[in-house]
């Protein structure tokens, strides 16, 4: 199993541009969720979907899309992207039910101009 | 309600000595408390985890003591190595909700 893969690992974007993030698990969780992860903020999360063709708002939404047409896949988009969403991104996935593992992968690192 | 207080914000200890890094949470809800560990360039990965039926759980070199009443735990590192230097969160979520984290213990190892 190749777990949890996001691409690209880094990226430079000019403000106002637009790009999605991707996410794939081979490990048929229903749940996967994106966090963004700034200095001494830790993790927060921005979107989640708990199986296909459900998706809901985390903590920190504004300006971030998700969608979610098959298991395995969770792209987050940009919609029009802000100096303020310069971060590091990381996808995560578990299985549902209480104290299931939270799988993420290795991170995005964005970089907005 | 939501938040989960971490501290501290850096460590550093001596080889084989003890890290002791405290959570704090204010939901009574929260019903599952893992620590992760990560890496640089890495994404965090699940370390060891606690619910609140029980006061202390131990793998290893780690262990989570939990005090419900107080509502904290906190995360003990014995004869810490090097390459435990890491950054550790903890967190909390109830009945498999979404997860809320800390901010975060960055911890050096010296040798």
């Amino acid at each position: 199993n190749a777990g949890v893969t996001q691409t690209p690992k880094f990226q430079v974007l000019k403000t106002g541009q637009s790009m999605t993030l991707q996410c794939a698990q081979d490990m048929n969780h229903e749940y996967m969720s994106w966090y963004r992860q700034d200095p001494g903020m830790g993790l927060r999360l921005i979107h989640y979907s708990v199986g296909a063709g459900i998706t809901d708002q985390g903590e920190v939404p504004n300006g971030y899309n998700v969608s979610r047409s098959t298991t395995e896949d969770f792209p987050l988009r940009l919609l029009s992207a802000a100096p303020s969403q310069t971060s590091v991104y990381f996808c995560a996935s578990r299985s549902t039910g209480n104290g299931e593992t939270q799988y993420f992968g290795p991170g995005t690192r964005l970089l907005v101009l | 309600q939501q938040q989960v207080k971490q501290s501290p914000q850096s460590l550093i200890v001596q080889k084989g000595g003890i890290s002791i890094i405290n959570c704090a949470y204010e939901n009574t809800a929260f019903d599952y408390f893992p620590w992760y560990q990560q890496f640089p360039g890495k994404g965090p990965a699940l370390l060891i985890a606690i619910r609140p039926d029980v006061s202390e759980k131990k793998e290893g070199r780690f262990t989570i003591s939990f005090n419900k009443s107080a509502k904290q735990f906190s995360l003990h590192i014995m004869d810490s190595q090097p390459g435990d230097s890491a950054t550790y969160f903890c967190a909390a979520s109830d009945y498999g909700q979404n997860f809320v984290f800390g901010p975060g213990t960055r911890l050096s190892v010296l040798p």
